[in-house]
């Protein structure tokens, strides 16, 4: 059974730092990873997708990086704004989409 | 082009009742996933349909069941209301099972409040 972990739980930091959230996973066999923002009470909108072949994506201010081998992969978050502030999930899709507890980040002004 | 929609938005029940909880899916897509999020916990797979039948089911008791209809919107339906079924239920779509590896669009979820 696949089990993903995130860590940290929670994080606070200021405006403008450089960030690493990081999330791992037992089973190696994925079809890809995907990280996802979700602000509270609300849905959830994705921010990158990694294929099981690749090694990263970038979106913006936002990298990820996938180790498979490792099970392991983190988004890194450049020049935090207050506006970043939110729950971030990471997600594995195997036979079905698990995903981690999240990182509830809080950026302060 | 449209998103996930799910209706309604939130919901309140009495313990015991039944709750109808609905979704349509981006246009295009064949699956359809539900997600339970109960508070301080994380995102718990429900059930999973693509091209009307059921994929896969996570470990919920059969009071928690659904259907997807030929135009591939779904509806998942609780009977025997618990108060611990009051969560944030959410629902995502993307191209079918025989695509994999495909990204996850999700709606904005139901909340279900059970008195």
């Amino acid at each position: 059974k696949q089990e993903v972990t995130q860590i940290p739980a929670a994080l606070s930091v200021p405006e403008g730092e450089n960030l690493v959230l990081n999330c791992s996973f037992t089973d190696s066999a994925i079809y890809n990873l995907q990280w996802f923002r979700q602000d509270p009470g609300k849905g959830l909108t994705s921010l990158l997708l990694i294929q099981s072949s690749q090694r990263e994506q970038t979106s913006g201010r936002l990298n990820a990086s996938l180790d498979k081998s490792s099970g392991r992969s983190t988004l890194y978050i450049a020049a935090s704004q207050p506006g970043d502030s939110a729950t971030y999930l990471c997600a594995v899709s195997g036979n079905m989409l698990t995903f981690g507890g999240g990182t509830r980040l809080m950026v302060k002004p | 082009e449209a998103g996930v929609t799910q209706s309604p938005t939130h919901l309140i029940k009495t313990r015991g009742q039944q709750a109808t909880l609905r979704c349509s899916p981006i246009s295009g897509h064949t699956s359809v996933y539900w997600y339970q999020q109960a508070l301080g916990l994380g995102l718990q797979f429900l059930l999973w349909y693509d091209e009307g039948e059921e994929r896969n089911r996570g470990n919920f008791p059969p009071r928690f069941s659904g259907r997807q209809f030929p135009n591939y919107s779904s509806e998942l339906n609780v009977n025997a209301l618990e108060l611990e079924d009051s969560a944030l239920y959410l629902c995502a779509s993307s191209f079918g099972a025989g695509r994999t590896g495909e990204k996850l669009f999700f709606g904005s979820g139901t909340q279900l409040s059970v008195l």
